[in-house]
């Protein structure tokens, strides 16, 4: 089945820096590809998604890119404030198949 | 509001003992998930509902049991053949779109944290 591998764990950066979190897949028939957010105490939300047929997404701040050949895709968070700090979810699913594989998760810790 | 609603948020539970977990939703959404989420383990995926009378295993589904009477209601019973149920659980829900298939987005509830005593 798929397996979904995210890096880093733990992300510490100031305020106004940038930062990357690192997913691979291992189903090259994966075709979808969301980020989840996950503040304390509640369930994870939906912040950007992207499709194999599309190598770059932006909303503002966040941007996700992906490179099929390699099967790995990356979220990028800019010019971070205090409450990006959330642990985020990288996930994948195969055409056909109905629910998603999630990655270990990336805490993310911005300082002020 | 539309969402989905667990409950409780937190259970406890002696070892050898069932528990049940709620989850409802009022998205109007015809698939629904359960995922058991562990401190570095990410969410796995332990059962899921496309259907009202219809459920698929998922990864772990091993000690678990759930339910898909109504569109709105899927219940998970934890039962004393999981060996460590300890966790936090979440449901979700998603639409389907013609073919059959998420057509993405999940919606989470808060999620259930239960505790073996």
């Amino acid at each position: 089945g798929e397996n979904v591998e995210q890096h880093p764990s733990t992300l510490s950066v100031q305020e106004g820096d940038s930062a990357v979190i690192k997913c691979t897949y291992s189903d090259s028939a994966s075709n979808y590809f969301p980020w989840y957010k996950q503040e304390l105490g509640k369930g994870p939300q939906l912040i950007i998604d992207i499709r194999s047929n599309v190598g770059e997404k932006k909303d503002q701040r966040i941007a996700v890119t992906l490179n099929k050949t390699a099967k790995h895709f990356s979220l990028h968070i800019t010019e971070t404030q205090p409450e990006d700090s959330a642990v985020y979810f990288c996930a994948a699913r195969r055409t056909g198949r109905r629910a998603l594989t999630f990655g270990s998760g990336t805490r993310l810790q911005v300082q002020p | 509001d539309g969402g989905i609603t667990q409950s409780p948020k937190y259970l406890f539970r002696k070892e050898g003992q069932n528990v049940t977990l709620s989850c409802e939703q009022n998205l109007n959404h015809d698939a629904m998930y359960w995922y058991r989420q562990d401190p570095g383990q990410g969410l796995r995926l332990i059962y899921y509902s496309q259907i009202v009378n219809d459920f698929q295993k998922g990864d772990i589904a091993e000690g678990y049991s759930v339910s898909r009477e109504k569109k709105e209601s899927f219940p998970l019973t934890v039962t004393s053949a999981q060996k460590n149920p300890t966790a936090f659980y979440l449901c979700a829900s998603s639409q389907m779109s013609g073919t059959g298939l998420s057509t993405g987005e999940l919606f989470f509830g808060e999620g259930s944290r239960l505790t073996v005593l």
